[in-house]
């Protein structure tokens, strides 16, 4: 039961243009969402979260979106750059990490 | 340098033997976990242990054991018992309190000959 989906697989975008990087959930009781980044061969690296009581949280060049009706959370980049290329995996948990689930990752390739 | 290590990075097993991977934290972490990868899929959780001397089983713990006898270790054994052991496995830890980001190793890839 895949309660954290990415339906996308893979996204390709350009160097400069803004990567979007959609997921969704089916839980209403997560109320904690997050993104990782990961390169080949490593472990995934925290990017950045929201929780439920925003709509909006901005770090830089990147941005998350939450529309909990929607149960739908999105990553914006922008502008992308190459060294962004990894695999972004959504995650979202209730009021404990034990309840962590996991998207099955998008894999972004951003070209120069 | 703070973080998670991982031991070995690739591991090759014989069918019906049993296999240990280590991972280790120094960043003085109470909780670690370990999480299971495979293609197409999101990391399921294994294992989990909040404190020294427990830990709970997470979504697929059939087939795997666990110890935590001291605060920066949590070796993960996959057993005979587990039907298809082929994979990458994730150890991660995180601080107490709130929801936390986990921080995680850089995983070891477990091959079943």
């Amino acid at each position: 039961d895949q309660q954290v989906k990415q339906n996308s697989p893979s996204l390709s975008v350009q160097e400069g243009r803004i990567s979007i990087l959609n997921c969704d959930y089916t839980n209403s009781m997560f109320d904690y969402f997050l993104w990782y980044k990961k390169y080949p061969a490593e472990g995934p690296t925290f990017l950045i979260s929201i929780s439920s009581i925003k709509d909006k949280n901005e770090d830089g060049r990147f941005t998350v979106f939450l529309n909990k009706s929607a149960k739908h959370l999105s990553l914006h980049i922008v502008p992308s750059q190459p060294g962004d290329s990894a695999v972004y995996f959504c995650a979202a948990s209730g009021r404990n990490n034990n309840d962590m689930r996991f998207g099955a990752g998008t894999r972004l390739t951003v070209k120069p | 340098d703070g973080g998670i290590t991982q031991s070995p990075k690739y591991l090759f097993r014989k069918e019906g033997q049993n296999v240990t991977l280590s991972c280790e934290q120094n960043l003085n972490h109470d909780a670690m976990y370990w999480y299971r990868q495979d293609p197409g899929q999101g990391l399921r959780l294994i294992y989990y242990s909040q404190i020294v001397n427990d830990f709970q089983k997470g979504d697929i713990a059939e087939g795997y054991s666990v110890s935590r006898e001291k605060k920066e270790s949590f070796p993960l054994t996959v057993t005979s018992a587990q039907k298809n052991p082929t994979a990458f496995y994730l150890c991660a830890s995180t601080g107490t309190g709130d929801v936390n980001e986990q921080f995680f190793g850089p995983g070891t890839r477990l091959t079943v000959l």
